[in-house]
């Protein structure tokens, strides 16, 4: 079965560099995002993405974080300068075009920022 | 968003059925109910979803009540890799998912 992946599964970072979260989703789906989920909390979304352009983003997605999908397999989370609260798992997932399609998650990347 | 209110924890014995209660008293006509568990360090895993009838797969059973305000997930036999937190989700064409804190599912061997 497809799934999507997510690489690293671990990235470790000092406060105020840039960080590059990587995703490939599966292949035929249209819509990605981002979630994050701090140590003991709720997933929370981040933004959604369609089309090659935001289609929704929370109050989380301030001007820090950014996304891209550079060509046609991968969508990355960018983060240009670190905060410490940044630290958490964060997931990327994919769908396809149906109305009622469900996601599809990663296993996701743990960002730790020291 | 629309609101759900499941049990923060309940607990099973292996190779029991389970049922995973879900409130939604707040549901559109085109709310489809979403169910997912997230696994001890694992992303969240889709479980099963539907719309007005209720749906069956290798996974789950998912019964909706008539009135749609209220859903159950069956687990038809609780296994030890059941042991996740698991989400009830209202989502509508377009919307994003919006998890809240889910229900802690223990099963005891």
């Amino acid at each position: 079965e497809p799934e999507v992946t997510q690489t690293p599964s671990h990235q470790v970072t000092q406060m105020g560099q840039e960080v590059i979260l990587r995703c490939v989703p599966i292949s035929n789906h249209l819509y990605f995002y981002w979630y994050r989920q701090i140590l003991g909390q709720k997933v929370e979304f981040l933004v959604s993405f369609y089309n090659n352009e935001i289609s929704e983003k929370s109050e989380i997605f301030d001007d820090q974080f950014s996304v891209e999908r550079p060509d046609g397999s991968n969508f990355t989370l960018k983060i240009r300068s670190t905060k410490l609260e940044d630290s958490a798992m964060y997931f990327c997932a994919s769908s396809d075009e149906l109305r009622d399609s469900p996601l599809h998650f990663g296993n996701g990347t743990r960002l730790t920022v020291t | 968003d629309a609101k759900t209110t499941q049990p923060n924890s309940m607990e099973s014995n292996e190779e029991e059925p389970v049922h995973l209660p879900c409130n939604h008293s707040t549901i559109s006509g085109t709310d489809y109910i979403h169910w997912y568990r997230q696994l001890p360090s694992q992303g969240p895993e889709y479980v099963i979803h539907g719309l007005t009838s209720n749906v069956n797969n290798r996974m789950a059973s998912l019964a909706i009540a008539e009135d749609r305000k209220s859903s159950t997930l069956i687990l038809h036999r609780a296994t030890l890799r059941d042991a996740a937190v698991y989400y009830c989700i209202l989502a509508n064409y377009g919307q994003n998912f919006v998890f809240g804190p889910g229900t802690r599912l223990s099963v005891l061997p």
